[in-house]
C-alpha cells in the first residue's frame, strides 16, 4: 500500500514558467513533510520542508503548499529554470519518527 | 566539509554471489539509513542505526540481507547469494540524530547490477 503517491511520473515546462508537483498521503499520522531533489548519478538533496502546524514554507523559488484536509501537498517552483530539471520526490514522517515514507518520484524537465 | 560517501559507486555480479556495499556517513552524525531505489520505484527504507541502539531491520526484504555499522561510523550493508531482484540503486543516508525532525543526507548511491 503507497502511503505517499506521486500520480506524475514526468511533467515538461518551459522555462520562466510556473513548475507544480503534487503528491498525496493517506496516513494521517503524517506531520512532517519533505521534497527531495536529485540528479542522475546522484543521492537526493534535501529542498524544502513543512510541518503540519502550516500550510505553506517558501524558499526563494520554491514553495511547499500543504492541505492537511485533502491530505495533499504541492511544490511549485518559479520561475522555473533549466537546472532544475530533475527527479522530485515528496516524503512524509511523523514528528519524533526517523523514518521517511518516499514517493515514487516525479521526473521534471524545463525547456529552454 | 565531506558529504556522505558510498562505494562502489557501480557493482555488476553474477547470481548467487555476495556483495558488500559500504557507507561512510557525515562526520558526526549518529543516525545511519540504508535505503533501495528500485527502477521506478521510491526510495525503501531498509536499515536504521542510531548510536549504540539496536538497528531497526524492519524494511530488509529477507534474511539475505544484513547490515552492520562498526563504531558507530562506517556502515556495511551485505547481500548474500544475490539475485536478479536485487538489482536496484542502494542508498545511504546520514543524520545528526538529534532533535524531533532530522534532515537527512544521501550519499550518490551504489548500483547494483545482478546478472
Amino acid at each position: 500500500d503507497q502511503q505517499v503517491k506521486q500520480n506524475s511520473p514526468s511533467l515538461s515546462v518551459q522555462e520562466g514558467r510556473i513548475s507544480i508537483l503534487n503528491c498525496d498521503y493517506t496516513n494521517s499520522m503524517f506531520d512532517y513533510f519533505l521534497w527531495y531533489k536529485k540528479y542522475p548519478a546522484e543521492g537526493p538533496t534535501f529542498l524544502i520542508s513543512i510541518s503540519s502546524i502550516k500550510d505553506k514554507n517558501e524558499d526563494g523559488r520554491f514553495t511547499v503548499f500543504l492541505n492537511k484536509s485533502a491530505k495533499h501537498l504541492s511544490l511549485h517552483i518559479v520561475p522555473s529554470q533549466p537546472g532544475d530539471s530533475a527527479v522530485y520526490f515528496c516524503a512524509a514522517s511523523g514528528i519524533g519518527t526517523y523514518k521517511y515514507i518516499f514517493g515514487t518520484g516525479t521526473r521534471l524537465k524545463v525547456l529552454a | 566539509g565531506a558529504g556522505v560517501s558510498q562505494s562502489p559507486s557501480n557493482k555488476v555480479t553474477e547470481k548467487g554471489k555476495d556483495v558488500e556495499l559500504r557507507c561512510d556517513p557525515i562526520s558526526g552524525h549518529t543516525a545511519l539509513y540504508w535505503y533501495r531505489q528500485s527502477l521506478g520505484q521510491g526510495l525503501e527504507f531498509l536499515i536504521y542505526f542510531q548510536g549504540n541502539s539496536a538497528p531497526d531491520k524492519s524494511g530488509l526484504p529477507s534474511d539475505r540481507f544484513s547490515a552492520e555499522r562498526t563504531g558507530g561510523s562506517v556502515s556495511t550493508l551485505t547481500i548474500q547469494r544475490t539475485q536478479q531482484e536485487d538489482s536496484a540503486v542502494y542508498l545511504c543516508a546520514s543524520s545528526t540524530g538529534i532533535g524531533l525532525v532530522e534532515t537527512q543526507y544521501f550519499g550518490p548511491g551504489t548500483r547494483l547490477l545482478v546478472l
